[in-house]
């Protein structure tokens, strides 16, 4: 069974408004990771957060985690039609793993 | 652009048929990935490799094999494919130890009539 699942499964925003995402998983984690996939593509990794890290940033793109609720949030700010895109959150177990788990994803629509 | 390379892009074939994926990379990694994408159900791991000849199951692994004799190539093979097996294939690789950042080939469409 998949270890993350993304909410919500679709967003439509208009231009220049944010959009957030999140990520709920259920065993504790080593570190989470958000994906983005345009359509027809692989793949691209954007952010990693550590268990110990509660924010990142990178550009536009802003994630938390809250491993107290197993949970995490991906915030792009000030969208553009170029965002348009799936996103996957991954996670990596505690354990020694080599493998992450992906969930289903969320689909974004930015509206010029 | 991480250096992987996934072949061939789309086939369709006939159930029952062997079918061969092939995921070449160019960067020395020596972790590796396949993965399947169906809706709904986002990414699956199908099998991955640690080394040359070292490969073990992900969630999803029967029904497939995998084979990697060299450290640039992870072949993924379906030795009698089904229906059930019309998916996108992704091989995935990375370099860091364990559960590190993945860089993604741009996906294998098969089709299984």
């Amino acid at each position: 069974s998949q270890q993350g699942e993304e909410d919500p499964q679709a967003l439509s925003i208009q231009e220049g408004e944010n959009a957030t995402m999140n990520c709920s998983y259920k065993t504790s984690i080593n570190n989470l990771q958000w994906y983005r996939q345009n359509s027809g593509r692989g793949l691209v990794h954007l952010i990693l957060i550590r268990s110990n890290e509660r924010e990142k940033h990178s550009g536009r793109l802003r994630v938390t985690l809250d491993t107290s609720k197993k949970s995490s949030s991906l915030l792009i700010t000030a969208s553009r039609a170029a965002d348009t895109a799936s996103y996957f959150c991954a996670t990596a177990l505690r354990s020694n793993d080599y493998k992450l788990s992906f969930g289903a994803g969320t689909t974004v629509t930015v509206r010029a | 652009d991480a250096g992987i390379t996934q072949s061939p892009r789309h086939k369709v074939t006939e159930t029952g048929t062997p079918v061969t994926l092939r995921c070449h990379q160019t960067e020395n990694h020596r972790y590796m990935y396949w993965y399947r994408q169906d809706p709904g159900h986002g990414l699956r791991l199908i099998h991955y490799s640690y080394g040359v000849k070292d490969t073990d199951k992900g969630e999803v692994s029967d029904g497939y094999s995998v084979s990697r004799s060299k450290t640039e190539d992870f072949l993924l093979t379906l030795e009698s494919a089904t229906s059930s097996q019309t998916s996108v294939y992704f091989c995935a690789i990375s370099g860091t130890e364990g559960n590190g950042e993945l860089f993604f080939g741009e996906g294998s469409r098969l089709t299984v009539l």
